[in-house]
């Protein structure tokens, strides 16, 4: 079953609004999650790294105030798209790794939330 | 600079085909790992393969076989008689640095079409 669950999977929004995006580590503690963005038929490009309990690590180029990221415990990650324009509609996925994994165990991925942004 | 270059965009292959899908890599660390993911067109990402630098073995899973050559900084993966299931974007990425290091650097992705 899955161990990271992203909340929600789909989510339509008018211009101007906010949207918060979970993600959740089931069954384990993650002190460092990832979120990744996805263009349409593109790659994924990290945004940022969310630490537990500080702020989070931006990628060149992201808009710390536009994407906020609150990592305020162990199995919560939260991305938040402030005011968001119709060029923010995107595929967002958060990724995170049990902390005790064995060698070769992989990084689990969350199943992604479609943003629409109207 | 790291990178990951997956020159074929789109493959199209008819059922019981074999295919192979390249993936290309570059980084100036020592020690680092390649990734292969799936994405089908539900939108998750699920893991198929991890493999550190410093183990060049080639890897075979069912239907799918690696082979990572560090000569060449390639890391194809190939699927043997492909299924219509097999179709899907599939994205080599790379991250460097220690064990704990996950910043994936991906590829842009090669999308896979088996027909029937």
């Amino acid at each position: 079953g899955a161990v990271v669950s992203q909340h929600p999977s789909r989510v339509i929004c008018k211009s101007g609004t906010s949207v918060k995006i979970e993600c959740r580590s089931l069954d384990f503690q993650a002190t460092t999650m990832f979120w990744y963005r996805q263009f349409p038929k593109q790659s994924l490009m990290l945004m940022a790294t969310s630490n537990e309990g500080s702020k989070a690590t931006y990628e060149q180029g992201v808009e710390k105030d536009k994407f906020l990221i609150n990592h305020a415990s162990l199995t919560l990650s939260t991305l938040t798209v402030t005011s968001a324009h119709p060029e923010d509609s995107s595929f967002y996925i958060c990724s995170a790794r049990e902390p005790t994994a064995i060698y070769n165990s992989p990084l689990h991925f969350g199943n992604g939330t479609r943003l629409t942004v109207t | 600079a790291q990178k990951v270059t997956q020159a074929q965009t789109e493959i199209s292959v008819v059922e019981k085909e074999d295919v192979t899908l390249d993936c290309v890599y570059e980084t100036r660390d020592t020690t680092y790992y390649l990734f292969w993911y799936k994405q089908p067109p539900s939108g998750e990402l699920v893991f198929l393969i991890r493999r550190n630098s410093f183990d060049e073995q080639n890897e075979i899973s069912g239907r799918y076989s690696w082979n990572f050559q560090k000569s060449t900084s390639s890391f194809n993966f190939t699927i043997t008689a492909s299924q219509v299931v097999d179709s899907a974007v599939y994205f080599c990425a790379l991250s460097e640095g220690d064990y704990n290091t996950d910043k994936l650097i991906f590829g842009t992705g090669t999308r896979l079409q088996v027909f029937p």
